[in-house]
C-alpha cells in the first residue's frame, strides 16, 4: 500500500474537467511537504507536471493546475484532450517515527473517452 | 538539453549483484542533487534511493536499505547504483532522475528523467 492514496482510475470526456485527488496523513502533506505531480506517456518515462503543490515547469500547459490543502492535494486537468491519456503520480516526502523519505502515489490511470 | 542515460541493467540470479550507471549530459552535474527510482512491470513508481550534490547527504526505501548503495563521481558527471543480494521483486525498471535543488531527498523533485535500464532478477 502506497503512503499516498490516489484513485485507480478517473475518465472524463474531451473538454471535460477532471481531478485527481492525492490524499496523505500528519507525517507527509500534512506536515507541510510539498506534493509534485508527474505524468507517464504510455511506454515513456515519467515527466514532472507539478512542482511545488501549484508550479507548472516551463512547456506544460495551463489546462493542468495543482493545489494543495491539510493533508491531500490535487491536480485538475481542463479542457481534456486525447493527448492527456496517461498515468499520474504524486510525489511528497514522509518523516515518521518508522523511518523516512521520498514517497509516490500509487498512480491513476486518465482515460479520455 | 539535459540527457540522462542509464546502463548496466540485465538478467541476474537472485542473491546476486549488479551495478547500475547512469551518464548525465547538458547541465552542471555537481549542481543537483540525483535519484534512482524504480517501476516493477505494470506497477507504480517507487523510490529507491537519493544523493546529495556532494554526497553528504543519503537517503534508501526501507526495501532496498542494507543491500543497495547509491554513489555519484562528479568529476564524470556519473551516478551509480551498487545492488547486492537481489531479490525476484527487485525486478523492475530503474530510472536515474535528476533533481531541481542541490541538497534534495527532503525536498526531492524530479524535474527530469532517464528512459530506464531493466533489471530482471530471476533463476
Amino acid at each position: 500500500q502506497s503512503v499516498l492514496t490516489q484513485p485507480p482510475s478517473v475518465s472524463g470526456a474531451p473538454g471535460q474537467r477532471v481531478t485527481i485527488s492525492c490524499t496523505g496523513s500528519s507525517s507527509n502533506i500534512g506536515a507541510g511537504y510539498d506534493v509534485h505531480w508527474y505524468q507517464q506517456l504510455p511506454g515513456t518515462a515519467p515527466k514532472l507536471l507539478i512542482y511545488g503543490n501549484s508550479n507548472r515547469p516551463s512547456g506544460v500547459p495551463d489546462r493542468f493546475s495543482g493545489s494543495k490543502s491539510g493533508t491531500s492535494a490535487s491536480l485538475a486537468i481542463t479542457g481534456l484532450q486525447a493527448e492527456d491519456e496517461a498515468d499520474y503520480y504524486c510525489q511528497s516526502y514522509d518523516s515518521s517515527l518508522s523511518g523516512s523519505g521520498v514517497v509516490f502515489g500509487g498512480g491513476t490511470k486518465l482515460t479520455v473517452l | 538539453e539535459v540527457q540522462l542515460v542509464e546502463s548496466g541493467g540485465g538478467l541476474v540470479q537472485p542473491g546476486r549483484s549488479l551495478r547500475l550507471s547512469c551518464a548525465a549530459s547538458g547541465f552542471t552535474f555537481d549542481d543537483y542533487a540525483m535519484h534512482w527510482v524504480r517501476q516493477a512491470p505494470g506497477k507504480g513508481l517507487e523510490w529507491v534511493s537519493g544523493i546529495s550534490w556532494n554526497s553528504g547527504s543519503i537517503g534508501y526505501a526501507d526495501s532496498v536499505k542494507g543491500r543497495f548503495t547509491i554513489s555519484r563521481d562528479n568529476a564524470k558527471n556519473s551516478l551509480y547504483l551498487q545492488m547486492n543480494s537481489l531479490r525476484a521483486e527487485d525486478t523492475a525498471l530503474y530510472y536515474c532522475a535528476k533533481d531541481m535543488s542541490a541538497v534534495g531527498i527532503v525536498g526531492a523533485t524530479l524535474d527530469y528523467w532517464g528512459q530506464g535500464t531493466l533489471v530482471t532478477v530471476s533463476s
